[in-house]
């Protein structure tokens, strides 16, 4: 079985802080990917980002950017620089290539609030 | 704007009652999956369809159906509807298996 876990529920920062929200997934999979979604206030779920279980790179995209460790099964997710306009739930998600199961197991989230 | 519409946004309900909740994929995708969202339970996988076929179920009621049409919209249906039930349902569709998947703005039912 695959599992998710956000140990942070929420975070408080003030405008410009770097934040880190953390990610620890479980699987017995290989091959598997992972995710970051957004949820504003609005209410909608938006896609950050999709990476394999076999590319290590981390990535950044403007202010955010993204910690893969395979040693620690961590997929760590950090906005330089936070804005108002960060404040949402972000959740982390995992999907693995299981018969016939392609969807994603969703961590419990972490709501981040930027102060300003 | 993801591309996946679901209709209704809001629907309000008595315990009991039955619902149907709509949804159309983004152009191009063929697998549809549906999600419930409650305070308690979190982002819970329900039921995956692809090009019309059941292709995965998660955590869903027996209460609850769903079906993928030939045009590849997805009706999601509740039944014997209970105040546990209320919570924010999302439908997503994505393109090929671990594609992200792309979320409708989700259907806020509540039951009283």
């Amino acid at each position: 079985a695959q599992k998710v876990t956000q140990a942070q529920t929420e975070i408080s920062v003030v405008e410009k802080e770097d934040v880190t929200l953390d990610c620890v997934y479980e699987t017995r999979d290989t091959t598997y990917y992972l995710f970051w979604y957004k949820q504003p206030p609005s209410g909608e779920l938006v896609f950050l980002i999709r990476r394999n279980s076999f590319d290590e790179q981390n990535e950044i995209s403007g202010r955010y950017s993204w910690n893969f460790q395979k040693s620690t099964s961590s997929f760590n997710f950090t906005i330089t620089a936070s804005q108002v306009v960060d404040s949402a739930v972000y959740f982390c998600a995992l999907s693995v290539m299981d018969t016939g199961r392609r969807a994603l197991t969703f961590g419990s989230g972490t709501r981040l609030q930027v102060q300003p | 704007d993801s591309g996946v519409t679901q209709t209704p946004k809001h629907l309000i309900t008595a315990t009991g009652q039955r619902v149907t909740l709509r949804c159309s994929p983004r152009s191009g995708d063929l697998s549809v999956y549906w999600y419930q969202q409650s305070l308690d339970q979190g982002l819970q996988f329900l039921i995956q369809y692809y090009n019309g076929e059941e292709r995965a179920k998660g955590n869903i009621l027996e209460r609850f159906s769903a079906q993928q049409f030939p045009d590849l919209h997805s009706e999601l249906n509740l039944s014997s509807l209970e105040l546990g039930d209320s919570a924010l349902y999302f439908c997503a569709s994505s393109v090929v298996a671990n594609s992200p998947l792309h979320f409708g703005n989700g259907t806020r039912l509540t039951v009283t």
